[in-house]
């Protein structure tokens, strides 16, 4: 059973538009939550993170907005460039019965930003 | 410059064999994980470590190994248990905050 759903398995976007990327998840005991965004045959790279405690959290041209009753959080990249294209994972962490912290990840979501 | 080195970048292995991912890192983190992503996947934790000489088994465990004598390094032994090993595997490490992660190694099976 998915924990942590991203059901568009693509986007593609205009340059100089808004990307929006969508997650959903289910465990309400997730606290934590990241996107990180991931080129082939690269690790993934840390993009942005929101606290459960916030529902808005922004850095530059991205924001992560968070809605606790719905269980999702979307990803908004304003304005898409095509250096953005990659495939972005949605993450969600909180603490396990093990007491550790460990991060369930989305499936990806491919953005293609057209120049 | 600090990281996380993970070598080889490919590895090929025959049926029966085990073989070990390496993977080491500067950045001082305690913790260190190990994932598995296959086309079309999502990160899969196989097992993360919290500190030396001490980890713990993620969701897909079975067929693998792992060992943590040095807080810098957490190799992986993929054995010749695991059924289906080819993909790309990824380590992490983490202190307080996010997961860095390495480059990858792609392991396929000759």
């Amino acid at each position: 059973d998915q924990q942590v759903k991203q059901n568009s398995p693509s986007l593609s976007v205009q340059e100089g538009r808004i990307s929006i990327l969508n997650c959903d998840y289910t465990n309400s005991m997730f606290d934590y939550f990241l996107w990180y965004k991931k080129y082939p045959a690269e690790g993934p790279t840390f993009l942005i993170s929101i606290s459960s405690i916030k529902d808005k959290n922004e850095d530059g041209r991205f924001t992560v907005f968070l809605n606790k009753s719905a269980k999702h959080l979307s990803l908004h990249i304003v304005p898409s460039q095509p250096g953005d294209s990659a495939v972005y994972f949605c993450a969600a962490s909180g603490l396990t019965g093990a007491g550790s912290y460990q991060l369930t990840f989305g499936k990806g979501t491919k953005l293609s930003v057209i120049p | 410059d600090g990281g996380i080195t993970q070598s080889p970048k490919y590895l090929f292995r025959k049926e029966g064999q085990n073989v070990t991912l390496s993977c080491e890192q500067n950045l001082n983190h305690d913790a260190m994980y190990w994932y598995r992503q296959d086309p079309g996947q999502g990160l899969r934790l196989i097992y993360y470590s919290q500190i030396v000489n001490d980890f713990q088994k993620g969701d897909i465990a079975e067929g693998y190994s792992v060992s943590r004598e040095k807080k810098e390094s957490f190799p992986l032994t993929v054995t010749s248990a695991q059924k289906n090993p080819t993909a790309f595997y990824l380590c992490a490490s983490s202190s307080i905050g996010p997961q860095h992660f390495g480059d990858g190694t792609r392991l396929s099976i000759l």
